[in-house]
């Protein structure tokens, strides 16, 4: 049963071009979240994702950053004129089910992350 | 708003024990985690703990929880190199995780 899958593992863009990084949760997950990790720092929650809706973006910039995650497909998330400031390793977690449920059943599990390097 | 608080490092001798210390604001919190980041990948769980609860022990890992002082600590015993890692806190809010800035365990021969 593979893990959480993100590609690429590391992307370098010049300020002012387009990232995206993709996620394809654990099998019979329907449920992916987006951090983000700046050096030294813990994870920062961005957004929360089911099949086709988007549930809480609360901690997406305002501008340039968006996700999704269709019907068919990994979750996408997306980097529109990327800044020096967006460089940061960016993490995707998934699990069964989403909110106010036990922990055994609400585990998220993480992939290896998107290094994005903004030069 | 939450906030989850760690010392950056702890340096401790193979073979000791090493005890990580988190402290976290929001009394709500249902659960609270322990993961590990090895340099370069991605985030393991290494085990959580029910705020009903005072303590949970598994193998060489001990997480003791005081919820009246909102201090959570993670004990591995035995310490190995292998355990060099960046150890994170979080506390669960909802579905977000909350995170702490985590704490960079280095072992010393």
């Amino acid at each position: 049963n593979a893990g959480v899958m993100q590609n690429p593992r590391h992307l370098v863009r010049r300020r002012g071009q387009e990232a995206r990084l993709r996620c394809s949760p654990m099998k019979g997950h329907s449920h992916v979240y987006w951090y983000r990790q700046l050096p030294e720092e813990g994870l920062k929650f961005m957004v929360y994702l089911q099949k086709e809706n988007i549930i809480d973006e609360s901690g997406m910039p305002k501008e340039r950053f968006s996700a999704e995650f269709p019907k068919e497909g990994p979750s996408i998330l997306r980097i529109q004129q990327v800044v020096r400031g967006d460089s940061a390793a960016y993490f995707c977690a998934s699990s069964p089910i989403g909110t106010r449920v036990s922990a055994a059943k609400n585990i998220q599990y993480f992939g290896a992350g998107t290094r994005l390097s903004v030069l | 708003g939450e906030d989850v608080e760690q010392s950056l490092f702890l340096s401790v001798r193979e073979g000791d024990s090493s005890v990580i210390n988190c402290t976290y604001t929001d009394s709500s919190s249902t659960y609270l985690y322990w993961y590990k980041q090895e340099p370069g990948a991605g985030l393991q769980l290494l085990t959580y703990i029910f705020s009903n609860m005072d303590m949970k022990q598994d193998q060489r890992l001990t997480v003791l929880l005081n919820k009246k002082d909102k201090h959570l600590s993670l004990r591995i015993a035995d310490t190995q190199t292998g355990d060099s890692a960046i150890y994170f806190c979080a506390e669960r809010s909802n579905y977000q995780l909350i995170w702490g800035a985590g704490t960079k365990l280095i072992i010393k021969p």
